[in-house]
């Protein structure tokens, strides 16, 4: 089935210690977007990638890095993790025409990130 | 700022009851809202949507309620189970321009057996 895969599920890291999570997906859709998510709150969006074009959220903290290899990947590099940081990351996509219609944005299971 | 947001952070109804999650939207320019389901440890997951040329829309036991004179959406289970059991988030975005949904802060419903 076409989805959206994140991996690990579960990510420990020390504290300052770099850290990667992945997001691959089938459904050749051309934004992705990473989400920060932290208990009992909403999906905060980080930034998201329309095709190849970065577009980063004004209150991103310079700590969140992402690439976009291709199409189907995409990573979130945190640099320098907090313990602020731990939290639920959750990676998404949707098919946005040029009239910038969106089509139904679908998530991956999410990698929970603990930071030691 | 403009916001979406739910009057009830949690739900609590008995199996075979039905369910009414709210959700309140100020942004005027919103055409296109989305419900989403997140489990316990899973991402969140499509429900229903709905474009504001409609006031109700029903999927499979859902039924989503649109009233935009007072920004007003609303999200109607019927019969719920246990399986209903979640935290339920509103979106609003718009069909054309933006690609960026807003999340709202999202009900727990809990659904006792």
């Amino acid at each position: 089935d076409a989805m959206v895969i994140q991996n690990p599920r579960y990510q420990v890291t020390q504290f300052g210690k770099p850290v990667t999570l992945s997001c691959s997906q089938t459904l050749n859709h051309n934004v992705m977007y990473w989400y920060q998510q932290k208990s009992s709150q909403a999906p905060k969006l980080l930034f998201h990638y329309y095709d190849k074009d970065f577009n980063n959220e004004a209150d991103t903290p310079d700590n969140f890095q992402s690439r976009r290899p291709n199409t189907s990947f995409c990573f979130l590099d945190i640099r320098s993790p907090g313990l602020g940081d731990a939290a639920m990351y959750l990676c998404a996509t949707s098919r946005v025409d040029g009239r910038r219609k969106q089509e139904t944005q679908y998530f991956g299971p999410g990698t929970r990130l603990l930071v030691l | 700022g403009e916001s979406v947001g739910l009057h009830l952070p949690t739900l609590s109804v008995q199996e075979g009851d039905n369910s009414i999650i709210n959700c309140a939207y100020s942004n005027s320019a919103s055409d296109y809202f989305i419900w989403y389901k997140q489990e316990s440890g899973k991402g969140p997951q499509f429900i229903i949507d709905i474009r504001s040329n409609m006031d109700k829309r029903q999927g499979q036991r859902v039924t989503v309620l649109l009233n935009k004179t007072v920004k007003h959406l609303s999200l109607q289970i019927a019969a719920t189970q246990p399986g209903d059991s979640a935290v339920y988030f509103c979106a609003e975005n718009r069909v054309r321009g933006s690609y960026i949904p807003t999340f709202g802060r999202g009900t727990s419903l809990i659904v006792h057996p």
